[in-house]
């Protein structure tokens, strides 16, 4: 099973900031990874797929890029509503649903 | 509007067995596969199995395999998950999730059904 790590576990930043997170996975997994935004009290939320692909009604301050094992989201311009927890998702490989990482917690 | 809503929160004693159900509405119901995600508290997030509500076939999680079971009922649009043989590890936040047939990234959640597993 591909196990996912991300760095770091927590992110202080100031709104209007930039966020750099990362994401590795321990053998390749191409573009086959997906970012996902979580809040307290609520379920995930799809940002990113295929490495950097926004979904639908993500603001463009979201990117996301790598393939293989290395992959980064940069969150441009910290907005208030984007402190949350933040998951990658490889779905390359067994099993099925793929494995996430343990997240990054962007906090003020 | 494309949702899934699930059922309530639920209380087992160790040992029972608990069934959450999501009703999925606003698309074709066999358009997508749903699974079940599930979150410890204040963990991360775990895979459990997929059902393709097409013809009902499953996949299950290695860890889960031996007590799930997911269904789905094709005139209700609606997925079901139970969980046998209950332990106070299985608290949780249980989730489902729809992805496209061909990749699995889950663009779509249920609100989550919170069960609690204690004597």
């Amino acid at each position: 099973e591909i196990v996912m790590t991300q760095s770091p576990a927590s992110l202080s930043v100031s709104p209007g900031e930039r966020a750099t997170l990362s994401c590795r996975a321990s053998q390749s997994v191409p573009i086959n990874l997906a970012w996902y935004q979580q809040k307290p009290g609520q379920p995930p939320r799809l940002l990113i797929y295929s490495a950097s692909t926004r979904a639908t009604g993500i603001p463009a301050r979201f990117s996301g890029s790598g393939s293989g094992t290395e992959f980064t989201l940069i969150i441009s311009s910290l907005q208030s509503e984007d402190f949350a927890v933040y998951y990658c998702q490889q779905y390359n490989n067994w099993p099925p649903g793929g494995t996430f990482g343990p997240g990054t917690k962007v906090e003020v | 509007q494309v949702q899934l809503v699930q059922s309530g929160a639920e209380v087992r004693k160790p040992g029972a067995s608990v069934k959450v159900s999501c009703k999925a509405s606003g698309y074709t119901f066999t358009r997508y596969y749903l699974h079940w995600v599930r979150q410890a508290p204040g963990q991360g997030l775990q895979w459990m199995g997929i059902i393709d509500p097409g013809d009902g076939s499953t996949t299950y999680a290695q860890k889960f395999q031996d007590r799930v079971t997911m269904m789905r009922d094709t005139s209700t649009s609606t997925v079901y998950m139970e969980l046998s043989s209950l332990r106070s590890e299985d608290t949780a936040m249980y989730f489902c999730a729809c992805s496209l047939t061909n990749e699995y990234y889950f663009h779509l959640w249920g609100q989550g059904t919170l069960v609690t597993v204690s004597s």
